[in-house]
């Protein structure tokens, strides 16, 4: 089935190291997007891509860094900049005039 | 300023009754678009509903429909026969820009903090 999968369901990372959150579509959608979710909030943009080699910064960049070598991927790296990384964070596609589908999500944690 | 408002933070419904969602939009743009979208527990997002801002007729998708009113700025989620299945976070977010690709916006989504729904029975 098509879908966008994002791994590890769960993640935990140590005071300045940097981690890396995967998104894989097989959707062939061209535009890829990387939200953040805190407790009791709407998603926040932090990066999004509309074509492969090219991504753009969304509202809360600062802290993150993210990659579009290939259409199917878009990983997000939250780096030892992020200062408050702990949260949910989902990735999402979209082809054309189609709604956002979105990926089940990651859960950042701070050991 | 907030662009997305849904002033409900929780909402209780009894089974098998309606519901209404609001939110209400801040935008100059004139061509625009609004979506619901579900959070389970789970996390993932489900994407419920579109009206777009030029559409004439009110967006219906099962039991999920929009009371689009366009001069008071609001979509709100209508949702009728409600379900166990129904409880969750409920999220408004407007899309700016055209319905054209590459808009120069890339459909980027701005989100209201969400309503959450519990149904009862």
């Amino acid at each position: 089935d098509g879908g966008i999968t994002q791994s590890p369901k769960y993640l935990f990372r140590k005071e300045g190291q940097n981690v890396t959150l995967s998104c894989e579509q097989n959707l062939n959608h061209d535009a890829m997007y990387w939200y953040r979710q805190d407790p009791g909030q709407g998603l926040r943009l932090i990066y999004y891509s509309q074509i492969v080699n090219d991504f753009q910064k969304g509202d809360i960049a600062e802290g993150y860094s993210v990659s579009r070598e290939k259409k199917e991927s878009f990983p997000l790296t939250v780096t030892s900049a992020q200062k408050n990384p702990t949260a949910f964070y989902l990735c999402a596609s979209r082809q054309g005039d189609q709604p956002q589908h979105f990926g089940d999500g990651t859960r950042l944690s701070i050991l | 300023a907030q662009k997305i408002t849904q002033t409900q933070p929780g909402m209780f419904v009894q089974e098998k009754e309606a519901v209404t969602l609001d939110c209400t939009y801040d935008t100059s743009d004139q061509s625009y678009g609004l979506f619901w979208y579900k959070q389970p527990s789970s996390g993932e997002m489900i994407f419920l509903i579109y009206q777009g801002s030029y559409d004439e007729q009110n967006a219906t998708e099962g039991r999920y429909s929009l009371n689009f009113q366009k001069a008071r700025k609001s979509a709100n989620l209508v949702i009728s026969a409600s379900q166990l299945g129904d409880s969750a976070m409920y999220f408004c977010a407007m899309r700016e820009g055209g319905r054209r690709r590459n808009t120069g916006t890339a459909s980027k989504l701005t989100f209201g903090t969400g309503t959450r729904l519990q149904v009862t029975l």
